[in-house]
């Protein structure tokens, strides 16, 4: 089975510039969630989908980020502007119900704003 | 709250075992215990999850404590590629199903 694939893997823009990265999860997975870890940390939460419904957003920062999941399958996150604080590494999870079976997570998108 | 306590930090030699614990002592009578860890550069795998039952699985063993408020992953022989951080998370099956990290704990393994 493919895993969870993420692009891309290294991204280097300047302060107040936008980003986009993406995520194609696993194939049949209905879940998917973006985190955020910046280092050191755990990964933060920043959204939860179920299909193309957001069903948790509450610690995405909504002035600057936005995510969507068209047709229920690939996902987006994009920043705009971004912030000095926003270097971390973006990363991309499904499952293939809230409940039923574990989180499959890409390997991330390693962001650095300068 | 669903956070999980760990300490920051362990060591353990190669090829012994290694107990992991956790600290959920607010847990609810449904929430699930998962351990995910992450390896350098790379996103997080899932480990093992139980409720209320020891769990056994090829890459480790689970222990939950009889009141549950604590758990422990074993793990039978440490191997340097087990050197990673080490996650225990509180899975709540009411609200929206969040998978909530800590900081976990960073496991070291000396040859």
């Amino acid at each position: 089975e493919a895993g969870v694939a993420q692009s891309p893997r290294y991204k280097i823009i300047e302060k107040r510039q936008s980003v986009a990265f993406w995520c194609n999860p696993i194939s049949g997975h209905a879940t998917l969630y973006w985190y955020q870890q910046i280092l050191g940390q755990g990964p933060k939460l920043l959204i939860q989908f179920q299909n193309n419904g957001v069903v948790d957003d509450s610690q995405l920062p909504k002035d600057r980020f936005s995510a969507e999941r068209l047709k229920g399958v690939d996902s987006t996150l994009k920043i705009q502007p971004a912030k000095l604080e926003d270097s971390a590494v973006y990363l991309c999870a499904s499952s293939f119900s809230p409940t039923g079976g574990p989180l499959h997570f890409g390997n991330g998108t390693r962001l650095t704003v300068t | 709250d669903a956070k999980t306590t760990q300490p920051n930090s362990m060591e353990s030699n190669e090829e012994e075992p290694v107990h992991l614990p956790c600290n959920h002592s607010t847990i609810s009578g449904t929430d699930y215990i998962h351990w995910y860890r992450q390896l350098p550069s790379q996103g997080p795998e899932y480990v093992i999850h139980g409720l209320t039952s020891n769990v056994n699985n090829r890459m480790a063993s689970l222990a939950i404590a009889e009141d549950r408020k604590s758990s422990t992953l074993i793990l039978h022989r440490a191997t340097l590629r087990d050197a990673a951080v080490y996650y225990c998370i509180r899975l709540s099956l009411s609200g929206t199903y969040k998978y909530i990290f800590g900081t976990g704990t960073r496991l070291k393994v000396l040859a």
